[in-house]
């Protein structure tokens, strides 16, 4: 069974520009969640879908970030315009059954 | 507010050596913890994942345990290796429904196992 894939997998901006990144989850699973994980930090969930409808979008800086999932199946989340604080590993997983999530091997990006 | 706390940040064991790693979290409603392993640039690895009415998983050389009730629980490794290098955290879920099956994480312990 194919994993989670995110790409791309290392990406370097300059502040104020505009980067997106694309996560496709496992087969089948309708739950499919975005996490920020800053050095040294564990992961921050961003925005958790349930097929193509939002459930939990509270800690995403909506005023620079969205993202979307239009078919239920495989997601892009947006930063514009990037900050220097924006630079984090982007993890992608997704769930079956809510119970386990499986993560993706994450994007990684530099603001400079 | 959930919070997971993970102690201690960083640990250096020869190879060989039995040893624990710790997670506490302020709020026992919980509906299970998972501990996790993240290599250098790579996602995370689910390694044990307890149940609320659990009190200790075990799955080849790791252990971990539940403490529902004190908010705690360690993840043991038995005769460590070089390749257990890596980073360990711990994660619990509220719930299973809507925004309750969310993971909240502790910041992590960074293992390092030497020769």
């Amino acid at each position: 069974e194919a994993g989670v894939a995110q790409s791309p997998r290392y990406k370097i901006i300059e502040k104020r520009q505009s980067v997106a990144f694309w996560c496709n989850p496992i087969s089948g699973h309708a739950t499919l969640y975005w996490y920020q994980q800053i050095l040294g930090q564990g992961p921050k969930l961003l925005i958790q879908f349930q097929n193509n409808g939002v459930v939990d979008d509270s800690q995403l800086p909506k005023d620079r970030f969205s993202a979307e999932r239009l078919k239920g199946v495989d997601s892009t989340l947006k930063i514009q315009p990037a900050k220097l604080e924006d630079s984090a590993v982007y993890l992608c997983a997704s769930s079956f059954s809510g119970i386990e999530q499986f993560f993706g091997p994450g994007t990684r990006l530099t603001v400079l | 507010k959930q919070e997971v706390t993970q102690i201690p940040a960083a640990l250096s064991v020869p190879e060989g050596e039995n040893l624990v790693l710790n997670c506490s979290f302020t709020d026992s409603a919980i509906y299970n913890l998972q501990w996790f392993r993240q290599d250098p640039g790579k996602g995370l690895t689910s390694l044990l994942l307890i149940q609320s009415s659990q009190r200790e998983q075990t799955s080849g050389r790791l252990n971990a345990s539940l403490d529902k009730s004190s908010g705690r629980s360690t993840l043991y490794i038995a005769a460590s290796q070089p390749g257990d290098s890596a980073t360990y955290l711990c994660a619990v879920r509220r719930g299973v429904t809507g925004g309750g099956n969310k993971l909240t994480f502790g910041t992590g312990t960074q293992l390092k196992v030497e020769l």
